[in-house]
Order: structure tokens, then C-alpha cells, then sequence
């Protein structure tokens, strides 16, 4: 099965850069999209395609995708951007999720 | 607006069964595939299911297979996950999405999510 690795917990200043990686086998090869996560509320799609962004979504949040790891970046981080985040990509047929990786905004 | 209701959420005890279904509106459900995701206490989200437009592509994570059927009614625009032999780790928040999918270059995420119906298996 395909695994996708991402660090348990990662702390930013609030307007600082914030980066959240996603680690698997050639995952540059794959698409990927990101999820955000709030306690008590839904998944919001924040990244598809590696890079897009849905309508809605502030220009602040962005993506990459190269060789094994793929990045979420949040740039000028907002206290309402502390959530859980979670990347996603799909291998033969099989939907993949990473661990998460909580975004603590200090 | 788009919108996917869960509902059949409750307690259960092990090895019982339940179905939840996840009522779609605001958009032509039977242009898309959807998925079962869950959510267990204190862990990350889980991949459960997925089924085609027409129902007759469906994948099941390992986890689940076996025990687990998705199904959907497109006049009626529902979907469904019948659950048997429900296990204690089965216990989650269950989300519907709506899905994206393509083939070439493969690709394949979830835009928009339900609130989630929760389901508990304890004795």
C-alpha cells in the first residue's frame, strides 16, 4: 500500500510563513490536494492539483509537488488558520490519506 | 446551495449493523462520484469508499472490506454504507464527499464534504 508521511505538528508566529510537507514514494508523479481541519467542523479542500486553489480560498494557502514531497505553504499566517492539515493523493485506484499535521499559530 | 446531509448515525454494539445515508442536493448527483470518509477519536481521516456515477466501479479500504457495502440511488440522490459486523475501532464521525475524478493524468479529491454523522460501537 502507498503511504503518505507528514509531520505530527508544526508551530508559527502569527504573519509568518507557515510549510507542511507530505512525504511518499515519487509523489512528485501524483497529484495531490490538501484539506483543512477545524475540531467539530468538516474537511475544506484548501489545495487540488498540487497547486490550485478552490474559489474561496485565500491566496495566502499555495502548493507544491516535486520528487518525493509535496508542500502546503500558508504564507502571512492567520490565527484562524490553526487547524489540522491533511494531504491526499490517490495510488491505483486507492485514496490516501496522510497522517495530518497540526498547525499550531503561536 | 451545494450541500450532502448525513443521517444513521447512533450506537451500536459489536458485531451489529447500521446504514447511514447521505442525502445530496444543490447539484447533479449522478454526474459524480462520492466517498465515505471517517474520522475516529483523537485520529486523522480515513479513506472508506467510494463508488462511480453509475455504481459499478466501487473500492473499499482494507480496513472495512468484507463488511462494509456502498450504494447509491441516483433518482433519489442518495447515498448509502451499510455497515455489518461493526467493530470498536469502527467508531467515527462518518463524512459523505462529493468527488473530482479524472483519469489522465490521474487525479482524484474531494470538494465538498457533509457535516458528518457519528456512529459509536460499544457493549
Amino acid at each position: 500500500s502507498y503511504d503518505l508521511t507528514q509531520p505530527p505538528s508544526v508551530s508559527v508566529s502569527p504573519g509568518q510563513t507557515a510549510s507542511i510537507t507530505c512525504s511518499g514514494d515519487k509523489l512528485g508523479n501524483k497529484y495531490v490536494c490538501w484539506y483543512q481541519k477545524k475540531p467539530g467542523q468538516s474537511p475544506v479542500l484548501v489545495i487540488y492539483q498540487d497547486i490550485k486553489r478552490p474559489s474561496g480560498i485565500p491566496e495566502r494557502f499555495s502548493g507544491s509537488n516535486s520528487g518525493n514531497t509535496a508542500t502546503l505553504t500558508i504564507s502571512g499566517t492567520q490565527a484562524m488558520d490553526e487547524a489540522d492539515y491533511y494531504c491526499q493523493a490517490w495510488d491505483f485506484s486507492i485514496v490516501v490519506f496522510g497522517g495530518g499535521t497540526k498547525l499550531t499559530v503561536l | 446551495q451545494v450541500q450532502l446531509v448525513e443521517s444513521g448515525g447512533g450506537l451500536v454494539k459489536p458485531g451489529g449493523s447500521l446504514r447511514l445515508s447521505c442525502a445530496a442536493s444543490g447539484f447533479s448527483f449522478s454526474d459524480y462520484y462520492v466517498s465515505w470518509i471517517r474520522q475516529a477519536p483523537g485520529k486523522g481521516l480515513e479513506w472508506v469508499s467510494y463508488i462511480s456515477t453509475s455504481g459499478s466501479i466501487i473500492y473499499y479500504a482494507d480496513s472495512v472490506r468484507g463488511r462494509f457495502t456502498i450504494s447509491r440511488d441516483n433518482a433519489n440522490n442518495l447515498l448509502h454504507l451499510h455497515m455489518n459486523s461493526l467493530r470498536v475501532e469502527d467508531t467515527a464521525v462518518y463524512y459523505c464527499a462529493r468527488d473530482q475524478i479524472a483519469d489522465r493524468p490521474p487525479d482524484y479529491y474531494m470538494d465538498v464534504w457533509g457535516k458528518g454523522t457519528t456512529v459509536t460501537v460499544s457493549s
